[in-house]
C-alpha cells in the first residue's frame, strides 16, 4: 500500500532563504508526483507535475526532483518569499494514473 | 483561466439525509475525481471517473457513496445516508488526460449534524 511522507510537518524561515521541503513513498511503481500548494481553507494548487520517466522540473522559483527508483522527491523553492507561506503537499499517482495518494503536507511560514 | 467550479461552499445537514455535492470540471478535461480532507488530515481519495464510469476508488468509497455525470457539464457525488465522520472538505479535480496535471475545485465543506 503507497504511502506518502513528508518532511518537515512544518518549517519556519526568513525571508529571502532558499530552501528544501523533502518527500518520500514507499511504492516507487508510480505514474507521476504532483507538487500542491494549499492556502488555509481553501483548494489545492498545482504547482508542478513531473512524470515517472522524469526527473526534474522547473517552474520560477521553484524545482522538484524525482528519483522513482529511492522513493524521494524534493521541492526546491529560491529566494523565498512572505507570499510563499501556505502547507506544501506531495501526491503520487498509481500506476493507472487514476489514483493520487497525498502526504501530509509541510506547513511553510516564511517570515518578512 | 479556466476552473474547476464547486458548490454550494458550505452545506450543513442533518445524520442520516442524503447530500449532493455538486462540481463543473474544467470544460475540455476527461478525468474527474473526488477527493476529501477532515480538518487536520490528509487530503484522501474517494474515487476516479471517466468516459461515464468510475475508473479506480477507494475503500472509503463505500455503498453510501455514488458518482454522476448527468450532463455534459456536471460531475456529481451523492451520499446517500450521512453520517457525523462524513463531516470534512470535499474537493473535486479534472484533469485534461490520464496522469496530467490536476486542478482542483475550492472545496465544499460539508457539515454533518
Amino acid at each position: 500500500k503507497q504511502e506518502v511522507t513528508q518532511i518537515p510537518a512544518a518549517l519556519s524561515v526568513p525571508e529571502g532563504e532558499n530552501l528544501v521541503l523533502n518527500c518520500s513513498f514507499t511504492d516507487s511503481a508510480i505514474y507521476n508526483l504532483q507538487w500542491f500548494r494549499q492556502d488555509p481553507g481553501k483548494g489545492l494548487t498545482s504547482l508542478l507535475l513531473i512524470q515517472s520517466s522524469q526527473r526534474e522540473q522547473t517552474s520560477g522559483r521553484l524545482n522538484a526532483s524525482l528519483d522513482k527508483s529511492s522513493g524521494r522527491s524534493t521541492l526546491y523553492i529560491a529566494a523565498s518569499q512572505p507570499g510563499d507561506s501556505a502547507t506544501y503537499l506531495c501526491a503520487v499517482s498509481n500506476t493507472g494514473g487514476f489514483k493520487t495518494i497525498f502526504g501530509a503536507g509541510t506547513r511553510l511560514f516564511v517570515k518578512a | 483561466e479556466p476552473e474547476v467550479t464547486q458548490t454550494p461552499s458550505h452545506q450543513v445537514t442533518q445524520m442520516g439525509q442524503e447530500v449532493i455535492l455538486r462540481c463543473v470540471p474544467i470544460s475540455n478535461h476527461l478525468y474527474f475525481y473526488w477527493y476529501r480532507q477532515i480538518l487536520g488530515q490528509k487530503v484522501e481519495f474517494l474515487v476516479s471517473f471517466y468516459n461515464n464510469e468510475i475508473s479506480e476508488k477507494s475503500e472509503i468509497f463505500d455503498d453510501q457513496f455514488s458518482v454522476e455525470r448527468p450532463d455534459g457539464s456536471n460531475f456529481t457525488l451523492k451520499i446517500r445516508s450521512t453520517k457525523l465522520e462524513d463531516s470534512a472538505m470535499y474537493f473535486c479535480a479534472s484533469t485534461r488526460d490520464r496522469g496530467t496535471e490536476a486542478f482542483f475545485g475550492q472545496g465544499t465543506r460539508l457539515t454533518v449534524v
